[in-house]
């Protein structure tokens, strides 16, 4: 699997858009990019997935260049609810094997 | 609908014993997928499991093995246990093998002593 890279920590204000961002530069073109999330001493929850066009959810957005080569997660609407770590996975495994790097944190303050 | 449950929540071990953690996955999903996640560290895949037989293993040592019944509930066994074993082991279940949407449970919390 291609190995993604992610910034360690980002803050965002309640109620504004998060924009959290993924290199993932050596993504081949059968493997699709993953988004989870695991707040604390919870375990990750699936967000959203693409392979090359953009996607929405009830929870979020997902933006893929045009070259694949990174994306980024968008949260509408952050909410404190939404403080946890977000991970960016890619796979193309022919089993469901997820590779989780370290993720980014994101905290939303007041 | 119930989600993906794991059982028991929370385990304490000595050094050099066998532990067995148990997973049942949401209704009508058939892979289930171990995980064992370090604290400050990304989950890092066990195992997974389709319709009873092993799919995929990651890079752990043989003390580690799983099952899946015909039901598609699943149990982790870990022998021999060293004190690095402790961790959150989670379980995950998807509707097919090759799928990455995975559902996670609460995880196990395993303290070696």
């Amino acid at each position: 699997d291609a190995k993604t890279t992610q910034p360690p920590s980002m803050d965002c204000a309640e109620g504004r858009a998060a924009n959290l961002p993924c290199n993932h530069s050596t993504i081949s073109g059968n493997e699709y990019v993953y988004w989870y999330r695991q707040i604390h001493s919870q375990g990750p929850q699936y967000i959203i997935h693409g392979l090359k066009n953009n996607e929405t959810n009830e929870m979020a957005s997902l933006i893929i260049t045009e070259d694949r080569k990174s994306s980024t997660l968008i949260l509408p609407h952050a909410t404190l609810r939404d403080t946890a770590v977000y991970y960016c996975i890619v796979s193309g495994t022919s089993y469901g094997k997820l590779t989780f790097g370290q993720g980014t944190i994101l905290t939303v303050h007041p | 609908d119930a989600g993906v449950t794991q059982s028991p929540t929370h385990l304490i071990k000595t050094r050099g014993q066998q532990v067995t953690l148990r997973c049942s996955p949401i209704s009508g999903h058939k892979s289930v997928s171990w995980y064992q996640q370090v604290l400050g560290q990304g989950p890092q895949f066990i195992f997974q499991y389709y319709e009873k037989e092993e799919r995929g293993r990651g890079n752990f040592p043989d003390r580690f093995s799983a099952r899946q019944f015909p039901n598609y509930s699943s149990e982790l066994n870990v022998n021999a246990l060293l004190l690095g074993d402790s961790a959150l082991y989670l379980c995950a279940s998807s509707l097919s093998v090759g799928n990455t949407e995975a559902f996670f449970g609460q995880g196990t919390r395993l303290t070696v002593v």
